[in-house]
């Protein structure tokens, strides 16, 4: 299986300032068709998982531009520009070019 | 608007059986394939098994494989998953999924005696 490694596990960060989530597949993620299936997402307190970012650095509808995404290969990273108190959650990201899709171990955002 | 309602949760014995489902609306079920993810309790995700729009198609996680069964019936826009021989390990909220992008609220399954 892939395994997906984030890091940090733990980030804290203070109001108005950036953050940065790493994550390192153990392969490739290009899959055969040429796209790269690395998403991302958030999950705020008692919620489902929402998505922000597919391959790679695409926006979901309704997510703020201060999150961006980039990588390839089998390094990526989450940016948040500036961070908001809404932004309080844990972060996976996600392969979704060979099955098993697997998530990272995820990535604790909190208010410093 | 696309919705996903799981149901069919609830507390079992080790050994015993639940059967999942996942009611689905708002967009043309017959188009999409469908997954299964579950999260323990503070715990990460996992995905769990994967159905392709047809039923053609179908994947599942090594935990679950032989245990498990995905099914869906496009009549009535349902997803399922048959649990059998649960384990305590095996307690988590479960999710449907369409694609990466939709995802249900969620069924918690505990697996106690």
């Amino acid at each position: 299986d892939v395994v997906m490694t984030q890091s940090p596990l733990s980030l804290p960060v203070t109001l108005g300032q950036p953050a940065s989530i790493s994550c390192r597949s153990s392969q490739s993620l290009v899959h055969s068709d040429g796209n790269t299936y690395l998403n991302w997402f958030q999950q705020r307190p008692g919620q489902s998982p929402r998505r922000l970012i597919y391959k790679v650095s695409n926006r979901d509808a309704g997510v703020p531009d201060r999150f961006s995404g980039s990588g390839s290969g089998t390094e990526f990273t989450l940016k948040i520009s500036r961070v908001e108190a809404e932004d309080v959650g844990v972060y996976y990201c996600m392969q979704g070019t060979l099955w098993p899709y697997t998530f990272g171990q995820g990535t604790k955002l909190e208010i410093k | 608007e696309v919705q996903l309602v799981e149901s069919g949760g609830g507390l079992v014995q080790p050994g015993g059986s639940l059967r999942l489902s996942c009611a689905a609306s708002g967009f043309t079920f017959t188009n999409y394939s469908m997954k299964w993810v579950r999260q323990a309790p503070g715990k990460g995700l996992e995905w769990l098994s994967y159905i392709s729009s047809s039923s053609r198609t179908i994947y599942y996680a090594d935990s679950v494989k032989g245990r498990f069964t995905i099914s869906r019936d496009n009549a009535k826009n349902s997803l399922y998953l048959q649990m059998n021989s649960l384990r305590a390990e095996d307690t988590a909220v479960y999710y449907c999924a369409r694609d990466s992008l939709y995802w249900g609220q969620g069924t918690l399954v505990t697996v106690s005696s």
